[in-house]
């Protein structure tokens, strides 16, 4: 039963616009969450991360919001460049239990066009 | 050489052989990681290392043995592979188990014939 899921397996917006990629969790001892972006033939990079003692958190043009009633985040990215063109997984972990347990979902490819 | 390198980038291997996959992590992280991901599926933890000792090892097959010979260095020996097992894996380090950043490597494709 997949913990981490991001429903949307891709997404493509224009350049300078929005770019919102959801993910939702059910298991309610997650209380960090993290964003990686991946490009092809590199490893997932570190973008940006919420706690959940917080609701948002912002790093330039990337921020993420957490409602934890829902048990969803999203991820928003403005304006979109077409480097920002990756496949971006979320992930979950439960900072009481393993420390080292990240649970990833299957990840969103988003396509910005110039 | 910086970051998390991984070799090889690419691996084709009959079910009978043997092989390792390398990680060199340059970070001074003392926490190492192997993950499975493979198609349409999400990135799957398989072992993790802290200061050399094995903290987790999620029921991964024992045909996978993993070595920790330091904290920069971790190795996957693969024998007996199934073809099922062909996928990318990636090898992560982060700083201990309280930074729950992880960086990773670019991978090794492993496909199994």
């Amino acid at each position: 039963d997949q913990q981490v899921k991001q429903n949307s397996p891709s997404l493509s917006v224009q350049e300078g616009r929005i770019s919102i990629l959801n993910c939702d969790y059910t298991n309610s001892m997650f209380d960090y969450f993290l964003w990686y972006k991946k490009y092809p033939a590199e490893g997932p990079t570190f973008l940006i991360s919420i706690s959940s003692i917080k609701d948002k958190n912002e790093d330039g043009r990337f921020t993420v919001f957490l409602n934890k009633s829902a048990k969803h985040l999203s991820l928003h990215i403005v304006p979109s460049q077409p480097g920002d063109s990756a496949v971006y997984f979320c992930a979950a972990i439960s900072t009481g239990g393993s420390n080292y347990k990240l649970t990833f979902g299957k990840g969103t490819l988003l396509t910005v066009n110039p | 050489e910086t970051g998390v390198t991984q070799t090889p980038r690419h691996l084709v291997m009959g079910m009978t052989n043997k092989k390792s996959l390398k990680c060199e992590q340059h970070l001074g992280h003392n926490a190492m990681y192997w993950y499975k991901q493979s198609a349409k599926k999400p990135l799957e933890l398989m072992f993790v290392y802290s200061l050399e000792e094995r903290v987790e090892n999620n029921s991964v097959p024992s045909r996978f043995s993993p070595e920790c010979p330091n904290s920069s260095h971790l190795f996957l020996h693969l024998h007996t592979l199934q073809p099922e097992d062909s996928a990318l894996y990636l090898c992560a380090s982060s700083q201990d188990g309280t930074d729950y950043e992880q960086y990773f490597g670019p991978g090794t494709r492993l496909t199994v014939t």
